[in-house]
């Protein structure tokens, strides 16, 4: 499975933009990116996914760079619900639906 | 529409007895994945089952099986438990089993407590 890379740790203050990155160097031409964020004690939940595109809904928006080795989870406006566990995933289109998590990026939200 | 639903919630067990854990998916959704979820990392893959077949296996010892059923839930088997097996175990659901892009819906999860 391709491996993401991600910081351990961001901080935020509440209503101000968050950027998440995450690295994906080795990603393959049939890898998606997808997030999914875990709040405390609760299952993870979908955030969003892209492929080359930049793509956006309610919840936040991905930014990929152009060469796909890198991407940004961008939440517009950070509430204190944000703080979570967020995992960058690659997932191949033709595998299972396996989700290979890492250890993600905690985001604290400050009020 | 409720969510996925598993249970129990929170479980103790000894060393060397057996665990079923359950899950029922989302209403259409006939893609069930387990979940093991250590504390303080990422949930690791274990299975997953699609239209009651083995779709997926993740890298676990032959302790771990699991089966679903006509009605799409599914059962996640633990035997002769060992200490390291304390974890959360999450069950996730997707409309599909794969070859695609569906997001998968998880459950709040079954803590287990393995003394």
């Amino acid at each position: 499975d391709a491996k993401t890379t991600q910081p351990n740790s961001m901080e935020s203050n509440e209503e101000e933009p968050v950027h998440l990155p995450c690295n994906h160097s080795t990603i393959s031409g049939t890898d998606y990116i997808h997030w999914y964020r875990q709040l405390p004690s609760q299952g993870p939940e979908y955030v969003i996914h892209g492929l080359t595109s930049n793509v956006n809904n309610r919840m936040a928006s991905l930014a990929i760079a152009e060469d796909r080795k890198s991407s940004t989870l961008i939440l517009h406006r950070a509430t204190l619900r944000d703080a979570a566990v967020y995992y960058c995933i690659l997932r191949d289109v033709g595998a299972n639906s396996k989700l290979t998590f890492g250890k993600g990026i905690t985001l604290s939200v400050r009020p | 529409d409720a969510g996925v639903t598993q249970s129990p919630t929170h479980l103790i067990k000894t060393r060397g007895q057996h665990v079923t854990l359950r899950c029922s998916p989302i209403s259409g959704h006939k893609s069930v994945s387990w979940y093991q979820q250590v504390l303080g990392q990422g949930p690791q893959f274990i299975f997953q089952y699609y239209e009651k077949e083995e779709r997926g296996r993740g890298n676990f010892p032959d302790r771990f099986s699991a089966r679903q059923f006509p009605n799409y839930s599914s059962e996640l088997n633990v035997n002769a438990l060992l200490l390291g097996d304390s974890a959360l175990y999450l069950c996730a659901s997707s409309l599909e089993g794969g070859r695609s892009n569906n997001e998968q819906f998880f459950g709040p999860g079954t803590r287990l407590t393995v003394l």
